[in-house]
Order: C-alpha cells, then sequence, then structure tokens
C-alpha cells in the first residue's frame, strides 16, 4: 500500500532563510508525487508536481523539490522564505499512472511558521 | 476558465441529519473525486465518480454517498451525521478520459484540481 510520510508538523523559518519541508513515500510502482499548499480557510493549490520527468523539479514561487529514489524522498525547498509562504503543506503520492484513477495519498501536512 | 466550485462553503447541522455538498469540476474535466479534511490532517480519499458512477472508494462508511450527473457535477450526500463528520470537505476534478485513452498530453499528470472546500460542522 502507499503511504506518505512528513516529518515535521511544524516548521518555522526566519524570513529569507532557506524552507526545507520533508516528504518520504512508500509505493509498489514509480509514482506521481505533488506538494500541494494550502492557506486559512482555502482548498489546496499545487506547488509542483513529478512525473518522472526531470528528478529536480521547480513550482511556483520559487519552491523546488528532488525527487530521490534511493532514499525514497521528494523533499520540498525554497532558497528564501518569505513571510506569504507561512500556510499549511501537503506532500501527496498517487498511483494513477495506467490506471487513470488519480486516487492521491496525503501526508498529514506540515505548518510552516516564518518569523520576521 | 473556471475552476472546481463547490457549494455551500459552510453549513451547520446537527446529529443525526442529512447533508448535500455540491462540486461543479473545471471545465473540460470529467472526472469528480471527493475527500474529508479534518481540521490538522491531511485529505482523506472518501470515492471518484466518472462516466455517472463511483469508481473507486476510500475507507468510509456507507453513510457516504454520493452521484455524477451528465454535465459530469457531481454531489456528496453525508446521512445520519455524527460529530465526528465535522470537517472540510474537497471536491477534486482531473481530465480521467483524455489520460486514458490517448495518455499524452497535459493530461497525462495524475494532477488533480482542487476547489475550496465545504466546511461542515456537525453539532
Amino acid at each position: 500500500a502507499q503511504s506518505v510520510t512528513q516529518l515535521g508538523s511544524h516548521v518555522s523559518v526566519s524570513e529569507g532563510a532557506l524552507v526545507l519541508l520533508r516528504c518520504n513515500y512508500s509505493s509498489s510502482v514509480p509514482p506521481y508525487l505533488f506538494w500541494y499548499v494550502q492557506y486559512p480557510n482555502q482548498g489546496l493549490q499545487l506547488l509542483l508536481k513529478y512525473t518522472s520527468a526531470a528528478t529536480l523539479v521547480e513550482g511556483i514561487s520559487g519552491f523546488e523539490a528532488e525527487f530521490k529514489k534511493s532514499e525514497t524522498s521528494f523533499h520540498l525547498t525554497k532558497p528564501s522564505a518569505h513571510m506569504s509562504d507561512a500556510a499549511e503543506y501537503f506532500c501527496a503520492v498517487s498511483d494513477s499512472r495506467g490506471s487513470g484513477t488519480y486516487k492521491y495519498i496525503f501526508g498529514t501536512g506540515t505548518r510552516l511558521k516564518v518569523l520576521a | 476558465d473556471a475552476g472546481v466550485t463547490q457549494s455551500p462553503t459552510h453549513l451547520i447541522k446537527t446529529r443525526g441529519q442529512q447533508v448535500t455538498l455540491r462540486c461543479s469540476p473545471k471545465s473540460g474535466h470529467d472526472t469528480v473525486s471527493w475527500y474529508q479534511q479534518a481540521l490538522g490532517q491531511g485529505p482523506q480519499f472518501i470515492f471518484q465518480y466518472y462516466e455517472e458512477e463511483e469508481r473507486q472508494r476510500g475507507n468510509f462508511p456507507d453513510r457516504f454517498s454520493g452521484h455524477q450527473f451528465p454535465n459530469y457535477s457531481s454531489e456528496l450526500n453525508v446521512n445520519a451525521l455524527l460529530l465526528g463528520d465535522s470537517a472540510l470537505y474537497l471536491c477534486a476534478s482531473s481530465p480521467l478520459r483524455a489520460e486514458f485513452y490517448t495518455g499524452v498530453g497535459s493530461a497525462d499528470t495524475g494532477e488533480l484540481f482542487f476547489g475550496e472546500g465545504s466546511r461542515l460542522t456537525v453539532l
């Protein structure tokens, strides 16, 4: 069965510092991997996705993530945090390849706090 | 281009009542999935509809049911509400048909597009 583990339910960084949010996955087939952001009282917005093309994926708002098969990881990074990055971040895995069903398994989320 | 729209945005019910939530998918999408997000948790898959049939179901009781209409819009129904049903209910759409039959183009990404959600409070 597929699963996603997000290490650290809360992460605090100073404005301008590196953001690193950790995600490890478990999948028996090559996965699709996603990072979503959720602002208070809003739905989920896609940051970036890995679909077996380049292992380093660039997303919106300066975020990127690197797929490392040997470590079963898909950590999210941003070189310099901005106050507007404060939100909840979710990593998700999908085994939709070939099945077309797009069922996602989400992690429990990491709340990012940016300190002035 | 309208994205995924959900209604109502907020509602309050009491235990034992029934609720219906509605979703219109993004233009060009024919598959709708529903997720439940309890406070402080990640979204949990409820079920998915394609061609007006339930195609996959997560670990939710039969009190949770759904429907998809010919225009691809969908409803989520929850009967005999419990306090634990209080959550944000998210609808997501995806272009299943294109990816399934052609396997090419932007549809072949496994990407879901989410609505803003319907926040249900059960008292």
